[in-house]
């Protein structure tokens, strides 16, 4: 399995431009997660789906953030208007939940976003 | 609100020097979680612990859940420097679905 699949690996944008990060979750894994990574605020969720439905989005900033999950294997994150606060390390992960057994998170490689 | 501490922040060792970092959580965990980062990658999942007291080790890590469900430690024998990253805790609560990863502990080596 080529595991969790994040594209682009860097951006950097101009403030107020439109930023869309992209997730290839691990097949067969049916919660999906996005978390931002900076050293003020170390990892933080900011929107759960499980079966391609949002189920928490309580951790997006606010509506300039937005995700999307039209079907199992790919999911979207987008930045409108972007902002500098925005740059950070953006992690999309998968794991398969059943009978309400967790298991471990699968991580993508994250995408690092400089917003300027 | 509910939250994962984890200590201490940052370690220093000498290679072949143990290591330890703690994670405490305020209320009861369901189960919890150990993933490791190494600099300028991706959290990577290491182990799951589910009961009260568990222990599990992997080589020259070692796992522990403590009696009632609020911490949890790992421990590196003989670090080497292969072992350098950050090491995070995540915690989950009974009828939630979130973990709450703590603010990790970044451990660096010296040969």
């Amino acid at each position: 399995d080529a595991g969790v699949i994040q594209s682009p690996r860097h951006e950097v944008t101009e403030m107020g431009q439109e930023v869309t990060l992209r997730c290839k979750p691990i097949s067969g894994h049916n919660s999906l997660f996005w978390y931002r990574q900076t050293m003020m605020r170390g990892l933080e969720l900011l929107i759960y789906f499980n079966n391609n439905v949002p189920i928490d989005d309580s951790g997006m900033p606010e509506d300039r953030f937005s995700a999307k999950m039209p079907n199992a294997s790919f999911s979207t994150l987008k930045i409108q208007p972007s902002e500098p606060r925005d740059s950070a390390v953006y992690f999309c992960a998968s794991s398969h939940d059943f009978r309400g057994r967790r298991y471990g998170y699968t991580f993508g490689s994250g995408t690092r976003l400089t917003v300027v | 609100g509910q939250q994962v501490m984890q200590i201490p922040q940052y370690q220093h060792v000498q290679e072949g020097e143990d290591f330890t970092t703690y994670c405490n959580s305020s209320t009861t965990l369901s189960n919890i979680q150990w993933y490791k980062q190494r600099p300028g990658g991706h959290p990577v999942f290491l182990i799951q612990l589910v009961k009260s007291g568990e222990v599990k080790k992997q080589k020259r890590l070692t796992f522990q859940f403590g009696e009632a469900k609020k911490n949890s430690s790992l421990h590196i024998t003989a670090t080497q420097t292969t072992d350098v990253g950050t090491y995070f805790c995540a915690g989950t609560y009974s009828g939630t679905y979130k973990y709450i990863f703590g603010t990790g502990t970044r451990l660096k080596v010296l040969a």
